[in-house]
């Protein structure tokens, strides 16, 4: 049964830094990894998704690594903003429409 | 991508009451798919609803709680019945592109007393 985990679960850090947010899933038989923004109360909005074919992708100043054989992908956030503070959550695909949601890394960007 | 509107955004409703989720598509879509997030956790996969078939429940999720109808290929809703403070939640609506990448409504956060 695949399960997705995050660390930390929460982070706070200056305006300007660069960011690492983790995440750890048991079953490499990942179809794909996707990476969500979620601001409180709100829907989910996605950020990147990595094939599991794929390394990493970019997009602006966000990029997202999938390692498969370790069971984990991260996501990079550089040059951090305030605007950025929300809660982060990765989420595996194993395919047959079954996608296990970790329970999310709630980042605070103080300016 | 796509997307997603979900009615009503929020609601208050009293214990014993029923609530109808609307979520509208702006493409045409096989599967869609709804889900619950409980106060400070993450999201719970409820049930998937494919167009012209019954939906298919989760483990802990039946019918009878949460009915669903998909009448076509871009609307669906959800009702939750007989509430109770335990259903308070932010009910979620999402469908999956061709490349797998899954895509949310803004949610239905609801409140029950």
């Amino acid at each position: 049964k695949q399960e997705v985990t995050q660390i930390p679960a929460a982070l706070s850090v200056p305006e300007g830094e660069n960011l690492v947010l983790n995440c750890s899933f048991t079953d490499s038989a990942i179809y794909n990894l996707q990476w969500f923004r979620q601001d409180p109360g709100k829907g989910l909005t996605s950020l990147l998704l990595i094939q599991s074919s794929q390394r990493e992708q970019t997009s602006g100043r966000l990029n997202a690594s999938l390692d498969k054989s370790s069971g984990r992908s991260t996501l990079y956030i550089a040059a951090s903003q305030p605007g950025d503070s929300a809660t982060y959550l990765c989420a595996g695909n194993t395919g047959g429409f079954k996608t296990i949601f970790g329970a999310g890394t709630r980042l605070f960007v103080k300016a | 991508s796509a997307v997603i509107s979900q009615k009503p955004s929020r609601d208050i409703c009293q214990r014993g009451t029923s609530l109808t989720i609307q979520c509208q598509v702006d493409s045409q879509v096989t599967m869609m798919f709804w889900y619950r997030q409980q106060p400070g956790q993450s999201l719970t996969l409820i049930a998937t609803a494919n167009q012209g078939s019954e939906a298919t429940y989760e483990s802990g999720f039946v019918i009878d709680k949460f009915p669903i109808s998909r009448p076509n290929l871009t609307f669906s809703t959800l009702t939750v019945s007989n509430m109770s403070p335990e259903d308070s939640s932010i009910y979620l609506c999402s469908v999956e592109s061709g490349s797998g990448e899954l895509f949310f409504g803004e949610g239905s956060r609801l409140t029950v007393l």
